[in-house]
């Protein structure tokens, strides 16, 4: 049982809008830590996609955005592509786990 | 450029010993914090421990607590995780991240090594 809640899928056509859920409580996303986004393609390590809540690395597209609001965090992905198919995590620390901690993961599917 | 590049892993005994290593090149090593994240089978990321840029402090997950021990020689920028009393569920695809943020503690992974595999199997 992992300590974010995601939903453990989401889909939608080639060029709509998605958006994944991470749901934490009072230690993690609610105490003010940043959360941060990762996609994972099959058998690759994961890629860091948002972070401290809606900041973008060099070289993520700005199709990717994140929010966060009170114990809750979004990711949404606009123009969806096939190759954006893959699994998508949330992260952030949590104050009792003294560490990082992860969502279980939504595996999108773009149909 | 950053790099991890992964060594170690591979199929063990139970309660058997491990020694997983990271090197990293392309960034100041001692500046970050550093961490390992493990991915069973089919499932979802779980961080394992992390370490401190000079390396005196470190955190375990409750999971690994008292059979794991992370280092690092920052003289050589390698990261070392040092895996003991394996158990079958300590089965995993074994990451190293660096921390996206200077400080004491891990705060996200905005580089990670290509895994190394871990197997736990009589």
């Amino acid at each position: 049982q992992s300590v974010l809640t995601q939903p453990p899928s989401v889909s939608g056509a080639p060029g709509q809008r998605v958006t994944v859920s991470c749901t934490g409580t009072i230690s993690n996303i609610g105490a003010g830590y940043g959360v941060h986004w990762y996609q994972q393609l099959p058998g690759t390590a994961p890629r860091l996609l948002i972070y401290d809540n809606d900041n973008r690395p060099s070289g993520v597209p700005d199709r990717f955005s994140g929010s966060k609001s009170g114990t809750s965090a979004s990711l949404a992905i606009t123009g969806l592509q096939a190759d954006d198919e893959a699994d998508y995590y949330c992260q952030s620390f949590d104050s009792r786990v003294r560490g990082p901690v992860f969502g279980g993961g939504t595996k999108l599917t773009v149909l | 450029e950053v790099q991890l590049l992964q060594s170690g892993g591979g199929l063990v005994q139970p309660g058997g010993s491990l020694r997983l290593s990271c090197a990293a090149s392309g960034f100041r090593f001692t500046n970050y914090a550093m961490a390992w994240v493990r991915q069973a089978p089919g499932k979802g990321l779980e961080w394992v421990s992390s370490i401190s840029g000079s390396g005196t402090s470190t955190y375990y997950a409750d999971s690994v607590k008292g059979r794991f021990t992370v280092s690092r020689d920052n003289s050589n920028n390698t990261l070392l995780l040092l895996m003991s009393s394996l158990r079958a569920e300590d089965t995993a695809i074994y990451y190293c991240a660096k921390s996206g943020a200077s400080g004491t503690l891990f705060s996200h992974g905005d580089y990670w090594g290509q895994g190394t595999p871990v197997t736990v199997s009589s």
